[in-house]
């Protein structure tokens, strides 16, 4: 049984589309991530949500807007894509937030823009 | 804001050999300190945390890591290294206080020859 579930697994497309991409989690955590993975393996996290609360919100330009219908998915929209939106997209989710940073990992998006 | 620092990029080790991978921090107070582990193509695994308490805290797959507050380090070590250990290790650390910010490092992929 898959924890921490993220669709498509690999995503290619062309500068100015818009994308989406789909997590979910079966592990009945209250809390969920998305992280940006760049080429250089360099990990950041973009946003978090606790009970469907937005409750992180990094440096993110506004093309990317997460969306949470219930606390086990949160979807990660990304409008106008650029060449520099390429990477690898993970979802994950903790416990709660007291366990912020202790986190199940989904296996990745990766989305090439060209 | 804080940091976190692995100084190696890449260590080769024999197969049944020990293994120590390091992690430096930067902050003000305690931190809470993580390792994770990724496989080539795969999500982060959580291999061990740390909140309070004993400084030395044991993970899954026989690993085990040591706070030491007057070195500012969270070093990861495993007495035997299988081959199957070979992936890329991430040293992350989060603030105790204040707007939550987990800081990942840049990774250490270790290499087991046989």
């Amino acid at each position: 049984d898959t924890a921490v579930s993220q669709t498509p697994k690999y995503l290619v497309t062309q500068m100015g589309n818009d994308k989406s991409i789909k997590c979910e989690q079966n592990l009945g955590h209250d809390t969920m991530y998305w992280y940006k993975q760049d080429s250089k393996k360099f990990l950041k996290i973009m946003f978090s949500y606790n009970n469907k609360e937005l409750i992180i919100n990094e440096t993110v330009p506004n093309r990317f807007s997460p969306k949470s219908p219930d606390k086990a998915h949160l979807n990660l929209h990304i409008n106008s894509l650029e060449l520099g939106d390429s990477a690898v997209y993970f979802c994950a989710s903790s416990q709660d937030l007291r366990e912020f940073g202790a986190q199940y990992f989904g296996p990745g998006t990766r989305l090439t823009v060209t | 804001a804080q940091s976190v620092t692995q100084p190696d990029i890449h260590i080769t080790v024999s197969e049944g050999a020990s293994l120590e991978l390091r992690c430096n921090y930067s902050y003000g107070a305690t931190p809470y300190l993580f390792w994770y582990v990724q496989s080539p193509g795969q999500g982060l695994q959580l291999l061990l945390k740390y909140f309070s308490g004993d400084t030395l805290v044991q993970g899954i797959k026989g690993f085990e890591a040591e706070f030491k507050r007057s070195q500012s380090s969270f070093n990861l070590r495993k007495p035997s290294v299988h081959w199957s250990d070979a992936a890329e290790y991430f040293c992350a650390v989060r603030n105790s206080g204040g707007y939550q910010k987990v800081t990942f490092g840049t990774g250490t992929k270790l290499q087991v020859i046989p």
